[in-house]
């Protein structure tokens, strides 16, 4: 069962526009959300996170938006660089967790043409 | 800050033995690490949760028999697939949360491993 999901497994966009990556999750005890970048044989690195309690968060060139009601998350990275060609991840959490584990959704290439 | 390692980054073995992987915090303390298990094109699952001094627990599916946890100390944790197929050739991550940082988690650069 996915609880968390990205149903673009590509997405290309030209250098300098905006990019939009979505996420859905099923889960409504998840409490805090944050979206990871991965380069290929590498761990994810961390970009942005949201908590439940607000629908924005900005840092920079990111910003994550997050619907509530939708059980829907986006990220936009704008202006869009070549440096952000990857696979980004978005995750969600729990207090209900106990621990704090993360669950990923399966992630979204995205290729800057530049 | 927030680092951490694993090592080996890579590494081939033959169906039967056992592989050993190490995840360490290098600059700060982890209480509670996690290791996942990435195949490819496919999401980060996690494999099971790593607390300093206890045993790890174990995510449904998960043998724990053949994965073999220890978080010995506050920066090292270790997974041992023991008696190992190729069908757990797979990209094995770490990460390790740290405390001070809003309780984030900071991952390894991920372990390829190979059975032959």
């Amino acid at each position: 069962d996915q609880q968390v999901k990205q149903n673009s497994p590509s997405l290309s966009v030209q250098e300098g526009r905006i990019s939009i990556l979505n996420c859905d999750y099923t889960n409504s005890m998840f409490d805090y959300f944050l979206w990871y970048k991965k380069y290929p044989a590498e761990g994810p690195t961390f970009l942005i996170s949201i908590s439940s309690i607000k629908d924005k968060n900005e840092d920079g060139r990111f910003t994550v938006f997050l619907n509530k009601s939708a059980k829907h998350l986006s990220l936009h990275i704008v202006p869009s660089q070549p440096g952000d060609s990857a696979v980004y991840f978005c995750a969600a959490r729990g207090r209900f967790f106990g621990n704090e584990k993360l669950t990923f959704g399966t992630g979204t290439r995205l290729t800057i043409i530049p | 800050g927030a680092v951490v390692s694993q090592h080996p980054s890579w590494v081939i073995c033959k169906s039967g033995t056992s592989v050993k992987i190490e995840c360490r915090s290098l600059d700060f303390q982890a209480t509670t690490m996690f290791w996942y298990r990435q195949f490819p094109k496919q999401s980060l699952m996690l494999m099971a949760t790593s607390n300093e001094g206890s045993k790890a627990t174990y995510e449904q599916g998960v043998e724990k028999d053949k994965f073999l946890i220890n978080h010995a100390s506050l920066t090292l944790s270790t997974l041992t697939v023991t008696s190992a197929h190729p069908e757990d050739s797979s990209f094995y991550i770490c990460s390790a949360r740290d405390r001070s940082v809003r309780n984030e988690q900071f991952f390894g650069p991920g372990t390829r491993l190979t059975v032959l």
